[in-house]
């Protein structure tokens, strides 16, 4: 059974930084990885979307790489905003066409 | 462009009454549609899954049924609610062979 893990569960940070979110799954036999950012209260927004042979990438500020073989993903948020502040959440689908969730990083950027 | 809708935005029912909450896609024909609950602190459960017009899978038995009675319509229902029926509902569409999800506004349903 596929299991997602998000690292960390919150970071706070102060504006202008750069950020590395991790993703691990426990079952490598996937088709893709997809970013979601989720503002409170709201529904699920699409960041990026790696498909199983590729290795990364890129929108704007936002940089997500996947290594297939170690179950992992990064997200890399580059000169982070206060608009940035959100929850991030990693999802991976397998064969069955269904995605499974991590339980997300709640960030908050502060000026 | 596709874009899904779903609606209400937020519902307040009381414990024993029915439910309906509505999904519909545009501009996308065959899509699978699916159903999530993201209830308070927790991550998202996929609860119903559609691959086409009267095929739903079901992922956790619960109090809740899901019905496709159109291609691009994907309904949510309760006979009688539950106090921990509360939470917030999610659908999404996926597009064959594309696999990438895209995710409704949300519905805020809380059981009183």
């Amino acid at each position: 059974k596929q299991e997602v893990t998000q690292i960390p569960a919150a970071l706070s940070v102060p504006e202008g930084e750069n950020l590395v979110l991790n993703c691990s799954f426990t079952d490598s036999a996937i088709y893709n990885l997809q970013w979601f950012r989720q503002d409170p209260g709201k529904g699920l927004t699409s960041l990026l979307l790696i498909q199983s042979s590729q290795r990364e990438q890129t929108s704007g500020r936002l940089n997500a790489s996947l290594d297939k073989s170690s179950g992992r993903s990064t997200l890399y948020i580059a000169a982070s905003q206060p608009g940035d502040s959100a929850t991030y959440l990693c999802a991976v689908a397998g064969n069955t066409d269904k995605l499974i969730f991590g339980t997300g990083t709640r960030l908050q950027v502060f000026p | 462009s596709q874009t899904i809708h779903q609606w209400p935005a937020t519902l307040v029912q009381p414990v024993g009454s029915p439910l309906s909450l509505e999904c519909t896609v545009e501009g996308t024909s065959n899509p699978n549609l699916y159903w999530y609950r993201q209830a308070a602190g927790r991550g998202l459960q996929l609860l119903f899954y559609s691959v086409g017009i009267g095929q739903i899978s079901s992922e956790v038995p619960q109090n809740l049924s899901a019905s496709r009675p159109q291609d691009r319509q994907f309904i949510l229902s309760s006979k009688k609610l539950l106090l921990s029926d509360s939470g917030f509902y999610l659908c999404a569409w996926s597009g064959r062979g594309t696999y990438g999800y895209t995710f409704g506004s949300g519905t805020r349903l809380t059981v009183v």
